[in-house]
């Protein structure tokens, strides 16, 4: 069964630095990839996805993922954060011939001024 | 329209009380889900409703009773529920009938509390 492992619970970045947020999945098919972003009390906004070709994916509100086989990885990351950005961060895999996502269990970003 | 709705925000009820949860989407999509939020956690699947057909039960108890009345509308019936069932309720949709490349747009939850 396909799974996926955020290893950082929470982050500490100050506005205006750069951020990565790890994430590794395990599945043996090619795997759908997709982070979330959800501000406190809030439903989910998808930030990109990823399901084949060019490995580097942008998104929405300046993030970008990279996607790497041979790591089983696919790490979020923005140049510049913004405090607008504290929120968590789900990484999320979906699989062939299954209606499902599974979640990872979030990064916590809170971003100091 | 490009949102997801969900009615209550808030809900507190009674262990004996039937209520209900209202999701809205008017984009035409064709697949619709629930999931539970527990602080802290990731969102878990519930279920999943593809052209208007229950695809996906992920073995939820009873005192959870999904509906879809029709494509733009899912409710969840709740009866008899017990106060560790306290969670946020996120309903999404998705256009293609839930396949795993289909990108699912979240509401924004409603908040149930069980007392």
């Amino acid at each position: 069964a396909q799974s996926v492992t955020q290893p950082d619970i929470h982050i500490t970045v100050s506005e205006g630095a750069s951020l990565e947020l790890r994430c590794n999945y395990s599945y043996g098919a090619t795997p759908y990839l997709f982070w979330y972003v959800q501000s406190p009390g809030q439903g989910l906004q998808l930030l990109l996805k990823y399901f084949s070709g060019d490995t580097l994916v942008q998104g929405i509100k300046g993030f970008e993922a990279e996607f790497k086989r041979s790591q089983s990885s696919f790490n979020l990351r923005k140049p510049s954060v913004h405090w607008s950005d504290a929120a968590e961060y789900f990484c999320a895999v979906g699989s062939a011939g299954f209606q499902k996502l599974v979640f990872g269990t979030g990064t916590r970003l809170l971003v100091s001024p | 329209d490009t949102e997801v709705t969900q009615t209550p925000k808030h809900l507190v009820m009674g262990m004996t009380n039937k209520k209900s949860l209202k999701c809205e989407q008017h984009m035409g999509h064709r697949a619709m889900y629930w999931y539970k939020q527990k602080a802290k956690k990731p969102p878990e699947l519930m279920f999943v409703y593809s052209y208007e057909k229950l695809s996906i039960n992920e073995s939820v108890p009873s005192r959870f009773s999904p509906e879809c009345p029709n494509s733009s509308l899912l409710n969840l019936h709740l009866h008899a529920l017990q106060p560790e069932d306290s969670a946020l309720y996120l309903c999404a949709s998705s256009p293609l009938g839930g396949t795993p490349t289909d990108e699912q747009y979240f509401g924004p939850g409603t908040r149930l509390t069980v007392t």
